[in-house]
Formats: C-alpha cells, structure tokens, sequence
C-alpha cells in the first residue's frame, strides 16, 4: 500500500540548532515529493518539491531536502532554526493516483 | 507565483443553516481544485475533487448532498456546507493545481466554520 509517514508528532529546537523533519513513503515507483508549512490559522504554503532530477532541493526560508530513493526518505533540513520557523510541517506525496497525500504533521517549537 | 484566495476566512452560523465558502485561483487557470477538511492537531484530509464543469468526485465518507460543490468557471469553485450542524465545524482549505496532474498543489488560507 501506498503511503507517506513523518516521524515525530512535534520537534524543539534551539534557536540556531538544526531542524530535521523525517518524511518516509511507501511506494513501488518513487513519488513527486513535498513539504508544506502552516501557520496557525492559515492555509498551507510550498516550502520545496521533488519530481526529477538533482535529489538535494533547495526551498524557501532556508529549508532542503534530499531524496533518497534507496532509503524511500524525503528529510526536510534546516541548519538554523529561527523563531519564525515555528509551524507545522506536512510532508505530501503524489503516487500514481494524481491525489496529494498527506503526512500526520509535525509540530516545530523553536526555543529562544 | 502562483495564488489561490478563500473567502471567508471565518464564519460562524447557526445550526440548520447553510454556508458558501469560496475559493478562486488568482493568475492561473485551474481545471481541478481540491477541498480539504482539517481538524485540530491532525493533517488534511482530502474530500472532494472539484473539476471544472462536471461533478464533483467525493471520497469515501464525504456526503454529497451535505458539501456541494460547484466548479463552474477555471477559477473559482465554491464548497456548501448545508444545513450545518456543530459537528462541520471544521477548517476547511481549497487548493488547486496548475497544469500537469503532478504539479504542485497551492492552497488558500482556509476558512475557520464555527456551527452554534
């Protein structure tokens, strides 16, 4: 079955720590990949995504991933935390269907 | 880049009545748009796909008769809730998709329904 997990319901980093969020799928083709944010309140913004090509993907505010399709991982990096950073994470998939499927989230707090 | 606007961002009604949440693509025509539900602390979940001039298709679970849909221009779609009750009370986010079914999808600020 096809499916997209995240590790850890809620991350805390230091302000200036590095942030990992992991993302893992489950799928027998590899997967268009991404990672959103959300505030609270707020719709979900496109933090970066994966389709072809080069595996290391360089987003908005800071953030990578890489895909490494050995490992079926999707890892969303950033090497300073801010205090803006603070939001929820879904990392999302397209499998084979053309639908969009989220992961459970992760809850980023950013400690000053 | 790419916008999509979701009008209202809150609402609050009255139980039995019916609610209009609109969801329009601002600089790109979308074919598709999807309408997601998200309740506290959990991820989205998918309801419906919206295609532009036919009916929508619903996920399992999703009543049709209970969240309309409508896709009658490659802009704009609109999401009913009608005859609400306490337990819609939700948020409630479009998206939609520009061209390749594999594009990227880009979201509205969600709409906050509160059903008293």
């Amino acid at each position: 079955a096809q499916s997209v997990t995240q590790l850890g319901s809620h991350v805390s980093v230091s302000e200036g720590a590095l942030v990992l969020l992991r993302c893992n799928y489950s799928s027998s083709v590899p997967p268009y990949l991404f990672w959103y944010v959300q505030y609270p309140n707020q719709g979900l913004q496109l933090l970066l995504k994966y389709t072809t090509g080069a595996t290391l993907v360089k987003g908005i505010n800071g953030f990578e991933a890489e895909f490494k399709k050995s490992e079926t991982s999707f890892h969303l990096t950033k090497p300073s935390a801010h205090m803006s950073d603070a939001a929820e994470y879904f990392c999302a998939v397209i499998f084979n269907d053309y639908k969009l499927s989220f992961g459970a989230g992760t809850t980023v707090t950013v400690r000053a | 880049g790419a916008v999509v606007s979701q009008h209202p961002s809150r609402v609050i009604c009255k139980s039995g009545t019916s609610v209009k949440i609109e969801c329009r693509s601002l600089d790109f025509q979308a074919t598709t748009m999807f309408w997601y539900r998200q309740f506290p602390k959990q991820s989205l979940m998918l309801m419906a796909t919206s295609n532009e001039g036919s009916k929508a298709t619903y996920e399992q679970g999703v009543e049709k008769d209970k969240f309309l849909i409508n896709h009658a221009s490659l802009t704009l779609s609109t999401l009913t809730v009608t005859s609400a009750h306490p337990e819609d009370s939700s948020f409630y986010i479009c998206s939609a998709r520009e061209t390749g079914d594999r594009s990227p999808l880009h979201f509205g600020n969600g709409t906050r329904l509160t059903v008293t």
